[in-house]
């Protein structure tokens, strides 16, 4: 199974609301990642988890929390969202254990905040 | 990391090899070269990598210029599924993340 699963793949969601997205991989992966990706740009990185604990945060608002339960899920949490918070978010997974390794993505959720 | 620079679009006839180039001019010596692709709407996917060496796999080949500056990726006999954004990254060793930095990459358009 060389599969990041993604859910939901598309959500649609109100300045006021409380939202989840999941992530979940079975390749023994202990790094896993959030990006973002507006449209016709590149991914941007927003969080790093490295044995399930947050490592790198690239200065992403509050309103934006990541949490990673154990080592093949994570979810990123979302409150009082903007509309500017419209985009695609992309998990993505890692080993650790290696000089050179490769990044594997999920199909994103495309996310509207109305 | 050290900074890449691709043209922003590239077509290609359907069955024809696609050379796509990057220049890596800064690159330093524990530095590698990635490839990967983005097709419309899906999330990024690994294509290859290498350090100094020309890499080959089932899907592309990768050949680094002697003074590494530079590479080109080669898709031997593209196909419409070719079509996606193709990004260049330039990424150390020996951190095992995938923390990567993304620029603009290169647009090919495969046509039939």
């Amino acid at each position: 199974d060389t599969e990041v699963t993604q859910t939901p793949k598309h959500l649609v969601m109100g300045m006021t609301n409380k939202k989840s997205l999941k992530c979940e991989q079975h390749m023994g992966h202990r790094a896993m990642y959030w990006y973002k990706q507006k449209a016709k740009k590149p991914p941007e990185l927003m969080f790093v988890y490295s044995y399930e604990k947050l490592s790198i945060n690239e200065s992403v608002p509050s309103r934006f929390s990541p949490e990673c339960p154990n080592s093949s899920l994570l979810n990123l949490h979302l409150h009082a969202l903007q509309p500017e918070d419209s985009a695609l978010y992309l998990c993505a997974s890692s080993p650790v254990d290696r000089e050179v390794t490769e990044a594997f993505f999920g199909q994103g959720t495309r996310l509207t905040v109305v | 990391d050290a900074k890449t620079t691709q043209p922003p679009s590239m077509d290609c006839a359907e069955g024809r090899a696609a050379n796509l180039p990057c220049n890596h001019s800064t690159i330093s010596g524990n530095e590698y070269v990635y490839w990967y692709r983005q097709i419309h709407s899906q999330g990024p996917q690994y294509i290859i990598h290498g350090l100094k060496n020309n890499e080959t796999n089932e899907m592309a080949s990768l050949i680094i210029t002697e003074d590494r500056k530079s590479s080109t990726l080669i898709l031997p006999h593209a196909t419409l599924r070719d079509t996606a954004v193709y990004y260049c990254i330039v990424k150390g060793g020996g951190t095992s993340y995938g923390k990567l930095t993304f620029g603009q990459g290169t647009i090919l358009t495969v046509h039939p």
